[in-house]
């Protein structure tokens, strides 16, 4: 069965440094690999994907995405974050061809000024 | 705005009640997925269309819960004999064809509450 895995639930980050949000996968087969990003009041927002091709993915906002096959991760980065980054973020995998996604806890991203 | 937009978006009813939930995706879209998300976690899987066809339902989806997509185009979530614990953001997203390789587009959600 498809799953993932978002280890931390809170990262704390002071504006300007780089962030990570760390997600690892399990699938059989190839991974479908998505991040989101929701906003209190608000609804998923795409962030980016990897589907196949270069492991380095960029997305909206100024996040990238590192997939490393050996290690099943899906790191979500960003190099200087910005207070109005502060959202929970979710990582997903789809779940096979019929298209569902499956998401992870969420890792709360607190931006401090 | 060609997003996703989800009616109501709250939602207080008894236990007991029916109430019912509509979607209406971006249109070009064909893929049409309803998700339930509690406080804390992540959404879960509860059902997909494409177009008019209901192609796969979760095991979260009880026999209390009912969804259409008539003509491939809106859907409706509908929850007949509310308990508290259906209490939950129902999210409705769109995608293109094939799912699994287009991300999907998330409406703002109906928030339930049962009291």
């Amino acid at each position: 069965a498809q799953s993932v895995a978002q280890p931390e639930d809170q990262v704390n980050v002071a504006e300007g440094n780089p962030l990570t949000v760390k997600c690892t996968y399990s699938v059989s087969g190839n991974p479908y690999l998505f991040w989101y990003v929701q906003y209190p009041n608000r609804g998923l927002q795409f962030l980016l994907k990897y589907i196949t091709g270069d492991n380095l993915v960029k997305g909206s906002y100024g996040f990238e995405a590192e997939f490393n096959k050996s290690q099943t991760s899906f790191h979500l980065k960003k190099p200087s974050a910005l207070v109005s980054d502060s959202a929970l973020y979710f990582c997903a995998v789809s779940g096979g061809s019929q298209g569902n996604l499956i998401f992870g806890k969420g890792t709360k991203l607190s931006v401090k000024p | 705005d060609t997003g996703v937009s989800q009616d109501p978006r709250h939602k207080i009813t008894k236990r007991g009640q029916n109430v019912t939930f509509r979607c209406d995706p971006i249109s070009e879209h064909n893929r049409l997925y309803w998700y339930r998300q509690t406080l804390g976690q992540g959404p879960e899987f509860l059902t997909y269309f494409q177009n008019e066809a209901q192609l796969e339902k979760s095991r979260l989806l009880s026999d209390r819960f009912s969804a259409e997509r008539p003509k491939g185009s809106f859907s409706t979530l509908e929850i007949q004999r509310t308990e508290q614990g259906d209490s939950a953001m129902y999210l409705c997203a769109s995608s293109l064809d094939p799912g699994h390789y287009y991300e999907q587009y998330f409406g703002p959600g109906t928030r339930l509450t049962v009291t």
